[in-house]
């Protein structure tokens, strides 16, 4: 197993296009996670899923942020009608039920 | 509302010093916290972590040590060495919880 792979590294879109961002966890975890992190800044919790079950929604930033994890295994991440504010390192990562995070190395993405 | 803080952006240090990186915190709820390095273009790792029934973990070369009444916990790297030059975050969470709270990072910087 290579770790957290997040799909692109970097990704440049325009104002007002939809974004869509792959994580794929470590085979055996069962959580996976999604992270914003903007410059100088630690990352900020957005979501997490317990298989397929996504049990926490809440902190994520708007209605144009929606995440999936449709077969209890890999992630999106979409984020529609994208605003320059959405520019940051997005951060995907994995813990088994009981277990600390790894993280992946992130997709950056740029709003222009 | 920042429940974990790390105050200083930035830290230089010799090579074979003690880096002491320092974390507050607001939240008494916290019951667990950790420390995460994070080189360029690359996910957080995780380094080391306490309980809020311990006052020290000690790793190798890495200690944090915990102050509950003063909200504030430290590691120190004993001696430092360049490869430690990185950027540190704390986290903390409560009752077993999923959701990391991240303070905004320490750059360490280890001169040769």
């Amino acid at each position: 197993d290579t770790g957290v792979s997040q799909d692109p590294r970097h990704k440049i879109t325009k104002r007002g296009q939809n974004v869509t961002f792959r994580c794929d966890p470590i085979s055996e975890h069962n959580r996976l996670y999604w992270y914003r992190q903007t410059l100088g800044q630690g990352p900020e919790f957005l979501t997490y899923f317990q298989n397929e079950a996504q049990l926490e929604k809440s902190r994520l930033l708007s209605d144009r942020f929606s995440a999936e994890r449709p077969k209890g295994s890999f992630s999106t991440l979409e984020i529609q009608r994208t605003e320059q504010g959405d520019s940051a390192m997005y951060l995907c990562a994995s813990s088994p039920i009981l277990g600390g995070y790894t993280f992946g190395s992130g997709t950056r993405l740029t709003v222009v | 509302d920042q429940q974990v803080k790390q105050n200083s952006p930035s830290l230089s240090v010799q090579e074979g010093r003690i880096s002491i990186l320092n974390c507050d915190y607001t939240n008494s709820m916290f019951d667990y916290f950790l420390w995460y390095k994070k080189y360029p273009a690359e996910g957080p790792t995780f380094l080391i972590s306490i309980s809020s029934i311990k006052d020290k973990n000690e790793d190798g070369r890495f200690t944090v040590f915990l102050n509950k009444s003063a909200k504030h916990l430290s590691l120190h790297i004993v001696p430092s060495q360049p490869g430690d030059s990185a950027v540190y975050f704390c986290a903390a969470n409560w009752n077993a919880g999923n959701m990391l709270t991240f303070g905004g990072g320490t750059r360490l910087m280890v001169k040769p």
